[in-house]
């Protein structure tokens, strides 16, 4: 079965360096998500991409935050400047339709450890 | 704005049924349901869609009622590997817009 991959599943970094987290989203899926979830409580919406634009983030993603689909297969996060506050793992998420009423196919997770 | 998730966390012995409620204060479009192992990504379970038409897992039910704004997800039979932590996930928006998710119910199945 088709699944999302995600490189690497650990990155340490220290406090006001760039990350690049990736993904690589299932084939066919035109719908692209960041999700992040801090140790031990809820999964938070980040961002969505379709169609080689955002077209919904929260109020989590900030001027810090970006998001590219560099070539046909990669989606990555960029976090320009990291806080220790942005520990957490990080799910890139895909589907085949608009995320209301498609499932979505989450991958294993990057954990985004800054010190 | 998130739904709500009722209880947060219960304890079953294997065989029993358990209950998992998910409200949201706004009309729902639909309702999706996932288990979170530990450690682990987030799986797809069910999707409910307004109307009625539900797509998912063969062992686990849920409902949806729409006019409450409810949706419940029904465990039966427990076994060990129902074991986790059940997130509820509505439209962020309305209709069709990315999802957002309850804070989790945790589910302990012990033999």
């Amino acid at each position: 079965e088709p699944e999302v991959t995600q490189t690497p599943s650990h990155q340490v970094t220290q406090m006001g360096q760039e990350v690049i987290l990736r993904c690589v989203p299932i084939s066919n899926h035109l719908y692209f998500y960041w999700y992040r979830q801090i140790l031990g409580q809820k999964v938070e919406f980040l961002v969505s991409f379709y169609n080689n634009e955002i077209s919904e983030k929260s109020e989590i993603f900030d001027d810090q935050f970006s998001v590219e689909r560099p070539d046909g297969s990669n989606f990555t996060l960029k976090i320009r400047s990291t806080k220790l506050e942005d520990s957490a793992m990080y799910f890139c998420a895909s589907s085949d339709d608009k995320g209301a009423h498609s499932p979505l196919h989450f991958g294993n997770g990057t954990r985004l450890t800054v010190t | 704005q998130q739904p709500v998730q009722s209880p947060q966390a219960v304890i079953l012995r294997e065989g029993e049924d358990a209950v998992i409620n998910c409200s949201s204060s706004k009309a729902l479009y639909s309702v999706h349901w996932y288990r979170q192992k530990h450690g682990e990504a987030p799986v797809f379970l069910m999707i409910l869609l307004k109307g009625g038409e539900q797509k998912g897992h063969e062992k686990i039910s849920a409902s949806f009622n729409e006019k409450k704004q409810q949706s419940s997800l029904y465990l039966t039979a427990s076994q060990l590997s129902y074991s986790g932590t059940y997130f509820c996930g509505t439209p962020r928006n309305s209709g069709n817009t990315p999802l957002v998710f309850g804070k989790g119910t945790r589910l302990s199945v012990i033999a």
